[in-house]
């Protein structure tokens, strides 16, 4: 069975700071990992996705990689705003159909 | 395009009571899905279809009934309500599967007493 680990839990930085998050999943036979973002009381909002071929995907002041063979992934947040104060949720899709999920790291960004 | 839509966003449910939650998503998505999520866990998969008339049973299906007579549509019914389907539950939809990003709903926070 897929187990998705996010540590820590929680993270707390000053603004500027650059934020680092941490996935590691046991199996490697995925075929694709998602980063979400969630606000308190919200729905979850895609951010990256990476298939399992790629290394690493870029957007804006996000950028997330992706290491199969160790099982692990990162996603790094350049420059991190009060703005990006959210619980990050990191999701591996096991075949066509499911998505197992980490149960996510709560960032504060301390302005 | 209002994206993926639940309805309603707050329930609270006694004990034994039935109740459906509606999800509706307006992209033309083959792919639909409810997850359920609780404290200090991840979302976890209820169940799935992949077509209007298809659908299957994810990781916790019991107690729980779906059907999917629209592409647009996917309710969620329970049942008989049980203090431990206490959640927040998410629809959620992509184009199609394996590659495509997965739309989530804003989410339905259901109470059972």
């Amino acid at each position: 069975k897929q187990e998705v680990t996010q540590i820590p839990a929680a993270l707390s930085v000053p603004e500027g700071e650059n934020l680092v998050l941490n996935c590691s999943f046991t199996d490697s036979a995925i075929y694709n990992l998602q980063w979400f973002r969630q606000d308190p009381g919200k729905g979850l909002t895609s951010l990256l996705l990476i298939q399992s071929s790629q290394r690493e995907q870029t957007s804006g002041r996000l950028n997330a990689s992706l290491d199969k063979s160790s099982g692990r992934s990162t996603l790094y947040i350049a420059a991190s705003q009060p703005g990006d104060s959210a619980t990050y949720l990191c999701a591996v899709r096991l075949d066509d159909y499911k998505l197992s999920f980490g149960a996510g790291t709560t960032v504060t960004v301390r302005a | 395009n209002a994206g993926v839509t639940q309805t309603p966003k707050f329930q609270v449910l006694k004990t034994g009571q039935s109740m459906t939650l509606q999800c509706a998503q307006d992209m033309n998505h083959e792919y639909m899905s409810w997850y359920r999520q609780d404290p200090g866990m991840g979302l976890r998969l209820i169940h799935y279809s992949v077509g209007a008339g298809i659908t299957d049973q994810g990781e916790v299906p019991n107690g729980y009934n779906v059907s999917r007579s629209t592409t647009e549509d996917f309710p969620l019914r329970l049942l008989s309500a049980a203090p431990s389907q206490t959640s927040v539950y998410f629809c959620a939809s992509s184009y199609s599967t394996g590659a495509d990003t997965q739309y989530f709903g804003p989410g339905t926070r259901l109470t059972v007493l």
